[in-house]
């Protein structure tokens, strides 16, 4: 059972080029999110999607966009990377959306150069 | 003040020994509440919810305080094996959904 899973594992970008994140979840969840986790920082929620077709902003979605066309997969993307988006990026699935679980995926270690 | 704050740590603690990590939220409405451990460079794992009534998951037990919105997590007989970050997060049941803490490091030293 994969659970959630991410790619790539490690990227580099120069200032201004785009990149899109994979996470795909095998749990049927409803519920996917997108964090970023700064060095020494609690997750920052970025956006989330309580299914397919549905997303809404989190607290820092500037500079990104996601979209959600089926319940597996949950893409994120970076249009024209700064170096403020250096960080971690998890995402996470839930099967509901206030007293359960969340699954994180191995993250994605992202620099902007 | 910040949504969910904790224990700014780190924590260093000989094998054995008992440590209590604190967590404080803020929001009121605050539906439910639980601990992650994170190891170094990992993802976030749930290590246990949190009810009103306590709960005790072998060493570990956590506590909560709705009242003085509170949140503890104790470890009795502190193994190298606990060595990690542990996130205090809450749930609002609004939008912004699950509020992670910044994270209390602790290290058990040998």
């Amino acid at each position: 059972n994969a659970g959630v899973t991410q790619t790539p594992k490690f990227r580099i970008l120069k200032i201004g080029q785009s990149m899109t994140l994979q996470c795909t979840q095998d749990m049927n969840h409803n519920y996917m999110y997108w964090y970023r986790q700064d060095p020494g920082m609690g997750l920052k929620l970025i956006y989330y999607s309580v299914g397919a077709g549905i997303t809404d902003k989190g607290e820092v979605p500037n500079g990104y966009n996601v979209s959600r066309s089926t319940t597996e997969d949950f893409p994120l993307r970076l249009e024209l990377a700064a170096p403020s988006q250096t960080s971690v990026y998890f995402c996470a699935s839930s099967e509901t959306i206030i007293t359960d679980t969340q699954y994180f995926g191995p993250g994605t270690r992202l620099t902007v150069l | 003040r910040k949504e969910v704050e904790q224990d700014p740590g780190p924590f260093n603690v000989p094998e054995g020994a008992t440590v209590a990590f604190n967590c404080t939220y803020s929001n009121s409405a605050s539906q439910s509440f639980f601990w992650y451990r994170q190891d170094c460079r990992k993802e976030p794992k749930l290590l246990m919810s949190v009810y009103s009534s306590g709960n005790e998951d072998g060493r570990f037990t956590a506590q909560l305080n709705r009242a003085s919105q509170y949140i503890s997590l104790l470890i009795r007989d502190s193994k190298l094996s606990d060595s990690a970050t542990y996130l205090c997060v809450v749930n609002t049941g609004y939008g912004q959904n699950f509020v992670f803490g910044p994270g209390t490091r602790l290290s058990v030293l040998p």
